[in-house]
């Protein structure tokens, strides 16, 4: 089976960094993805690794790290906007592809 | 807005009752998957049809199934309605194939069972 573990909470300041942290354990590896949810919405990708490296979209990077079996999410210059719950998901290979989504991060960015 | 419906947004029915959700993916994806997600919770995959076919299935319950017709569109029917069955139900769909990891997701369909 597989299995992911986030930090539950984080919180910081406008136009700060954070990194959010997700180890996994799985099956037949192929990626590692993100998502983004705000309260009751849907939720939004964000980024997909399936090899080891940093990956960059805009103020967003994501990381993974195949060996460590751990990933990633940074998001950079904060934004009020950027508070959300955020999703690190992992695909398990085979002939029924499906991801596995981590329990969440709940992002809080204060003024 | 990601390209995927689901109807009813939201659905209140009483214990015992069998409700309907209905999901359209976007427009040529062949996969589509369900998954609930109840209060503070995370997004629990429930059943992946693709193309018409049942792909996999996660942690959906007997008193649930769904459907893949064949103009794509899905429908996941919950049946005996339990409280503890209130939750988000969220409708994604993918292109399929190795492209499974970018998955889109419907605006959800908020079931209250009272």
């Amino acid at each position: 089976g597989q299995s992911l573990e986030q930090p539950s909470e984080v919180t910081a300041v406008e136009g700060a960094i954070v990194q959010i942290n997700c180890t996994y354990q799985t099956s037949g590896f192929y990626g590692l993805s993100w998502y983004q949810q705000h309260d009751g919405g849907a939720p939004t990708f964000l980024s997909y690794n399936a090899l080891d490296g940093l990956e960059e979209t805009g103020r967003f990077s994501s990381f993974l790290s195949r060996s460590d079996s751990y990933g990633y999410l940074l998001l950079q210059e904060l934004q009020m906007k950027d508070s959300a719950s955020y999703f690190c998901a992992v695909g398990s290979s085979g002939s029924a592809r499906q991801l596995t989504f981590g329990s969440g991060t709940q992002l809080t960015v204060l003024p | 807005d990601s390209g995927v419906t689901q109807t009813p947004k939201h659905l209140i029915t009483a214990t015992g009752q069998r409700v309907t959700l209905r999901c359209s993916p976007r427009s040529g994806d062949l996969s589509v998957y369900w998954y609930q997600q109840s209060l503070d919770q995370g997004l629990q995959f429930l059943i992946q049809y693709y193309n018409g076919e049942e792909r996999a299935k996660g942690n959906i319950l007997e008193r649930f199934s769904a459907q893949q017709f064949p103009d794509l569109h899905s429908e996941l029917n919950l049946s005996s309605l339990e409280l503890g069955d209130s939750a988000l139900y969220f409708c994604a769909s993918s292109v399929g194939g190795t492209s499974d990891n970018e998955q889109f997701f419907g605006p959800g369909t908020r079931l209250t069972v009272l």
